[in-house]
């Protein structure tokens, strides 16, 4: 049974601040996907990682995969307020097109 | 982008009732999902659907049920509502590997 793991659960940090959320996995996948939720909100895609070795990069925001080791991260550098939001990996299942989702980490980031 | 809707987006309810959760999407995608969130938490899959006339239960135990007669439409019944059911409903469709997510329905029991 595939299960994704998050760390941090929740994350308060300071704007301008560096920070890497870590997303692991329990079994072989070649998809790992980052979402965004804001409060109240839907899910946005932010990045589709589809080989070991990845990485993605939109604005202040960058994401890896290592699919030897398992792990996904999502580093934030030098944060701003407008990051505020909850981030989620989702991890494609072998077969199908289904997704599990890690529980998510909240991050507030601070003026 | 996908066009992906969903209606209502806030519903309550009292106990017993029969609702029936609206999904259409206009992007022609075949593969359509429904999850199950409680505010703060992970989602999990409870119904999804891989084509017309095709529609298999998620990881989660639902007490809904689905159908998918067009392509575009992808609707969710509870027979009777229970406050169990509380919870948001997110609907996704995807055309290759990544899903798009609609705007959900915040559920309310009462």
């Amino acid at each position: 049974e595939l299960k994704v793991e998050q760390n941090p659960l929740f994350l308060s940090m300071q704007e301008g601040k560096n920070y890497t959320i870590y997303c692991n996995y329990s079994t072989t996948s070649d998809r790992l996907y980052w979402y965004r939720q804001d409060p109240g909100k839907s899910l946005e895609s932010l990045f589709v990682l589809l080989s070991n070795g990845a990485v993605k990069q939109e604005g202040r925001l960058m994401a890896s995969l290592d699919t030897k080791a398992r792990l996904s991260t999502l580093h934030i550098t030098a944060a701003v307020h407008d990051l505020s939001a909850t981030y989620f990996c989702a991890v494609g299942m072998e077969y199908g097109n289904k997704l599990v989702f890690g529980a998510g980490t909240i991050l507030r980031v601070k003026s | 982008e996908a066009d992906i809707y969903q209606t209502p987006r806030y519903l309550v309810i009292g106990t017993g009732k029969k609702i029936t959760l609206e999904c259409s999407q206009t992007m022609g995608h075949d593969k359509m999902y429904w999850y199950q969130q409680d505010p703060g938490m992970e989602l999990h899959l409870i119904h999804y659907s891989y084509g017309v006339n095709s529609t298999e239960k998620g990881d989660l135990s639902s007490e809904s049920t689905v159908s998918r007669i067009r392509t575009e439409h992808f609707p969710l019944t509870l027979e009777s509502a229970r406050p169990s059911h509380t919870s948001q409903y997110l609907c996704a469709s995807s055309g290759g590997r990544v899903q798009f997510f609609g705007p959900g329905t915040r559920l309310t029991v009462l």
